[in-house]
């Protein structure tokens, strides 16, 4: 246990719709990194927030975007969602730059 | 993209050593290297990192070459719970943005 906690675990949505996935970090972690892991491909980083500010971001599109609160949990948004955007979504936790420690994911399907 | 790379697949017999290679020839003299492993349908979960010396800690040990090239994880006496894809990651500890960029990783798999 990592003490990194997901939710929901499971969510079904159907093109275009809009999702919300959130995310609590470890105590004491002020970093969260948001990942999305496609059918038997490793995760790809999507963004990183440290801060309440976002200070990073991989090749995903503007649909794509986050929050961070004051007590360091965080939110992915989706906009107008597509099939191939059916993935595991994982976030990870870390005090700053050092070791990240990662939730069990939200699987979300896209119908 | 990666900058490591890693055979698709292993096996390791119940109770043997199990020996993960990983070639990272590119790697600059700032980077870590970094072990994961997602077991089926879970987060990934930390195993070990290190710079330049040898590291071990209660889950493995981690054997980096000394041009720093390469390196080996090492799960000491293999269960079956340890069957799982295991990632190794180089990876820059700085300020700032320094995400984990996962390649395909190996599959592991512990045999009774």
């Amino acid at each position: 246990e990592t003490g990194v906690t997901q939710s929901p675990t499971h969510l079904i949505k159907t093109r275009g719709q809009q999702v919300t996935l959130r995310c609590s970090s470890q105590s004491g972690h002020n970093t969260v990194s948001w990942y999305q892991q496609a059918l038997g491909q490793g995760p790809q980083f999507i963004f990183q927030y440290y801060r309440e500010e976002e200070n990073g971001r991989g090749n995903f599109p503007p649909r794509f975007s986050g929050l961070q609160f004051p007590n360091y949990s965080s939110e992915l948004n989706v906009n107008a969602l597509e099939l191939d955007d059916s993935a595991l979504y994982l976030c990870a936790s870390s005090l700053a730059a050092n070791e990240q420690f990662f939730g069990p994911g939200t699987r979300l399907t896209v119908l | 993209d990666a900058k490591t790379t890693q055979p698709p697949s292993m096996d390791c017999a119940e109770g043997r050593a199990a020996n993960l290679p990983c070639n990272h020839s590119t790697i600059s003299g700032n980077e870590y290297v970094y072990w994961y492993r997602q077991i089926h349908s879970q987060g990934p979960q930390y195993i070990i990192h290190g710079l330049k010396n040898n590291e071990t800690n209660e889950m493995a040990s981690l054997i980096i070459t000394e041009d720093r090239k390469s390196s080996t994880l090492i799960l000491p006496h293999a269960t079956l719970r340890d069957t799982a894809v295991y990632y190794c990651i180089v990876r820059a500890i700085v300020s700032g943005n320094t995400p984990l960029v996962f390649g395909k990783g190996t599959r592991l798999s512990v045999i009774a």
